[in-house]
């Protein structure tokens, strides 16, 4: 079992839909959670990160975080052309505190 | 500031050459990551420095790769030698602090051939 999962996608949605992004990971002690967006060719940055249960918004996006059932997702509104990239998510591996990333979920929006 | 700076971008070289990626993290930032990403295996961390000590180099995954850190502005990752299935995308990313956001620099394109 990897230790952070996320679908591969692609995901399409059309231009003012909500996207949802899901991750689920395996060390149930971990505390922080992040989304990192990555366009193709390019660096990730970090969008949005999420240490307790519940909502988390800011602006278009929202992180939800399940730690009972070990379960991230982002929720993207209004998902505009521009959203279109990789979504990576991260968790802080408790034992050595390291970032370890999920292989990403592709998203695209079409106009 | 400049951000994370890494170089040379990109790098194509012969299987069995050295091969060495550059990094100058964020003025400031004391903790430096090395991360390799391919499609198969996505973002993996390599090592990781604090302070120009190395922490944990349990991702590193062979001999053939080793990492300094000589001072506080500058790394270097090195592979020797080099084989094709070490083609992938490396990057640096620098924190003030570890658990502090990671912020990545724009990553060298390596393909061994």
């Amino acid at each position: 079992q990897k230790e952070v999962e996320q679908n591969s996608g692609p995901l399409s949605v059309p231009e003012g839909a909500i996207a949802s992004l899901n991750c689920t990971y395996s060390d149930r002690g971990s505390q922080s959670f992040f989304w990192y967006r990555q366009y193709s060719g390019k660096s990730p940055e970090l969008i949005m990160f999420i240490y307790s249960n519940g909502d988390k918004e800011d602006g278009r996006f929202t992180a939800q975080l399940n730690k009972a059932s070990q379960y991230v997702s982002l929720l993207i509104r209004d998902s505009q052309p521009s959203d279109s990239a990789t979504y990576l998510c991260a968790v802080r591996n408790t034992g050595f505190q390291k970032l370890v990333f999920g292989t990403g979920t592709r998203l695209l929006v079409s106009p | 500031d400049a951000g994370v700076i890494q170089s040379p971008r990109h790098e194509v070289t012969e299987m069995g050459q050295e091969v060495t990626l550059r990094c100058k993290p964020i003025s400031g930032h004391d903790y430096l990551f090395w991360y390799r990403q391919t499609m198969m295996r996505g973002l993996e961390l390599l090592i990781y420095f604090n302070n120009n000590v190395p922490i944990d180099d349990s991702g590193m995954p062979e001999d053939r790769f080793s990492a300094k850190m000589p001072n506080a502005s500058f790394s270097t990752l090195k592979i020797q030698p080099s084989e094709p299935r070490d083609s992938a995308v490396y990057f640096c990313a620098s924190s003030l602090g570890q658990k502090e956001t990671q912020y990545f620099g724009p990553g060298t394109r390596l393909l061994v051939l």
